[in-house]
């Protein structure tokens, strides 16, 4: 079955410091692979998707996310943590060849210290 | 141009009862999916519409059914409430292409007493 998984639940950065959120994923086939955050009180906001192709992927805000299909994973990352980036983030996985259902971890809580 | 927008915002209910929860999409997308998200959990798959049928069904007993309307706009309906169905309800709309992103409303935060 295919799963998601966010190792940790929350992450402490200082604020001007690289930030990495981690997920791992497994599926069947070839999936497609998103981020979200989510403000409280708030539904999730996409901030980018892999689909194929560069497995390098820029989005909102400054951040990116790096495919690695042997690893299966899916790092959310950010070269310079702002206060305001403080929130909850999901990674979610499509497995299109199978039952196209959409799959989220459980979030990792980021908290960028000023 | 308007987002995804859900009503109500907050509701409580008592156990046994029944809700409606309701859900506009964004302007464009044909695609509803909705999402129960319990506390500190990531949002858990309930079912998604597509062309006014349910088109995937997530680990969710029948007490949970849908609709989706010709403008696409749909309602969750939950029967027969007990406590454990207190939760965020997540609203997301998309186009039916696979590799497009939903986009979420602000949810239904349901309280069952």
């Amino acid at each position: 079955a295919q799963s998601v998984a966010q190792p940790e639940d929350q992450v402490n950065v200082a604020e001007g410091n690289p930030l990495t959120v981690k997920c791992t994923y497994s599926v069947s086939g070839n999936p497609y692979l998103f981020w979200y955050v989510q403000y409280p009180n708030r539904g999730l906001q996409f901030l980018l998707k892999y689909i194929t192709g560069d497995n390098l992927v820029k989005g909102s805000y400054g951040f990116e996310a790096e495919f690695n299909k042997s690893q299966t994973s899916f790092h959310l990352k950010k070269p310079s943590a702002l206060v305001s980036d403080s929130a909850l983030y999901f990674c979610a996985v499509r497995d299109y060849r199978r039952d196209d259902k959409i799959i989220f971890g459980k979030g990792t809580r980021l908290h960028i210290l000023p | 141009d308007a987002g995804v927008t859900q009503s109500p915002t907050h509701l409580i209910k008592t156990r046994g009862q029944q809700v409606t929860l309701r859900c506009s999409p964004k302007s464009g997308h044909d695609t509803v999916s909705w999402y129960q998200q319990a506390l500190g959990q990531g949002p858990q798959f309930i079912f998604q519409y597509y062309e006014e049928e349910e088109r995937q069904r997530g680990n969710f007993p029948d007490r949970f059914s849908g609709h989706q309307f010709p403008n696409y706009s749909s309602e969750l309906n939950v029967n027969a409430l007990w406590l454990g169905d207190s939760a965020l309800y997540l609203c997301a709309s998309s186009l039916t292409v696979r590799n497009q992103p939903q986009h979420f409303g602000d949810g239904t935060r349901l309280s069952i007493l």
